[in-house]
C-alpha cells in the first residue's frame, strides 16, 4: 500500500460525457502527478501540482484539467470524452519534485 | 519527449538467471534515477534507486548501474524469481521526472 489512493477504481461512461478522477495523496506530500497508460503504452506524463499550484504539465489535452485542493488532494477532469481516452488513469504523490514518487492504484476509465 | 528510453518491449528469462533490463537518458541535467516495477492491474511500485553522484546501487537480488558518460543505466536482477515477472520503468528527475515506455520481463519456471 503506496499511501496515495484513488477513486473511483472503475468507470464506465459515453463518449461526450465528463467525468473526475479523484486522488489523495500520501501524507506529508505537496506534490501530486497525473499519469495515462493506454494499453500496452508507458506512462504518458499529464501534469503535476505542487502544493496547490500547477508546476509542470506534459502531453495533457485541452479537454481535461486538473486542480489540486488547500486539503493536497486533486482531481483530474476530462471532458467530451472520446474512445481513445479509455485508459488506465494513476496518481502519484511526493513531497518535492525530485523525490520517488508513489503511485495510487489507478482508475481504469472505460470510454464507449 | 523521448528524454527516457527503454528500447526493449520485452525480456524472457529463465528462473535463477540474471535479467539485466537497460535504459539509455539524453539529458545530462538529470542526477536521481529510479526503477519502479508494475504487475497488471496495479499502480507503479518503487523498486530502487540511484543518485548520479554513484555507479552502483544494491538492495538484495537488485542492482542498480549508473554509467554517466554513456547516459545509460541497468537494473540487474539475480537470481531471476518468477514473482519478478512485470513492467519495469526506468526513471530519471531533474525538476520533475520523466519514464521510460517500460519493459515487459517474463520469468520462466
Amino acid at each position: 500500500d503506496s499511501g496515495v489512493t484513488q477513486t473511483p477504481k472503475h468507470l464506465i461512461t459515453a463518449t461526450g460525457q465528463r467525468v473526475t478522477l479523484r486522488c489523495s495523496p500520501r501524507s506529508g506530500d505537496l506534490s501530486v502527478y497525473w499519469y495515462q497508460q493506454s494499453l500496452d503504452q508507458g506512462l504518458q506524463f499529464l501534469i503535476q501540482y505542487y502544493n496547490g499550484e500547477e508546476r509542470a504539465k506534459g502531453n495533457i489535452l485541452e479537454r481535461f484539467s486538473a486542480q489540486q485542493f488547500p486539503d493536497l488532494h486533486s482531481e483530474l477532469n476530462l471532458s467530451s470524452l472520446e474512445l481513445g481516452d479509455s485508459a488506465l488513469y494513476f496518481c502519484a504523490s511526493s513531497f518535492t519534485s525530485s523525490d520517488t514518487q508513489y503511485f495510487g492504484p489507478g482508475t481504469r476509465l472505460t470510454v464507449l | 519527449d523521448q528524454q527516457v528510453k527503454q528500447n526493449s518491449p520485452s525480456l524472457s528469462v529463465q528462473e535463477g538467471r540474471i535479467s539485466i533490463l537497460n535504459c539509455d537518458y539524453t539529458n545530462s541535467m538529470f542526477d536521481y534515477f529510479l526503477w519502479y516495477k508494475k504487475y497488471p492491474a496495479e499502480g507503479p511500485t518503487f523498486l530502487i534507486s540511484i543518485s548520479s553522484i554513484k555507479d552502483k546501487n544494491e538492495d538484495g537480488r537488485f542492482t542498480v548501474f549508473l554509467n554517466k558518460s554513456a547516459k545509460h543505466l541497468s537494473l540487474h536482477i539475480v537470481p531471476s524469481q518468477p514473482g519478478d515477472s512485470a513492467v519495469y520503468f526506468c526513471a530519471a528527475s531533474a525538476e520533475g521526472m520523466r519514464f521510460g515506455a517500460g519493459t515487459r520481463l517474463t520469468v520462466k519456471p
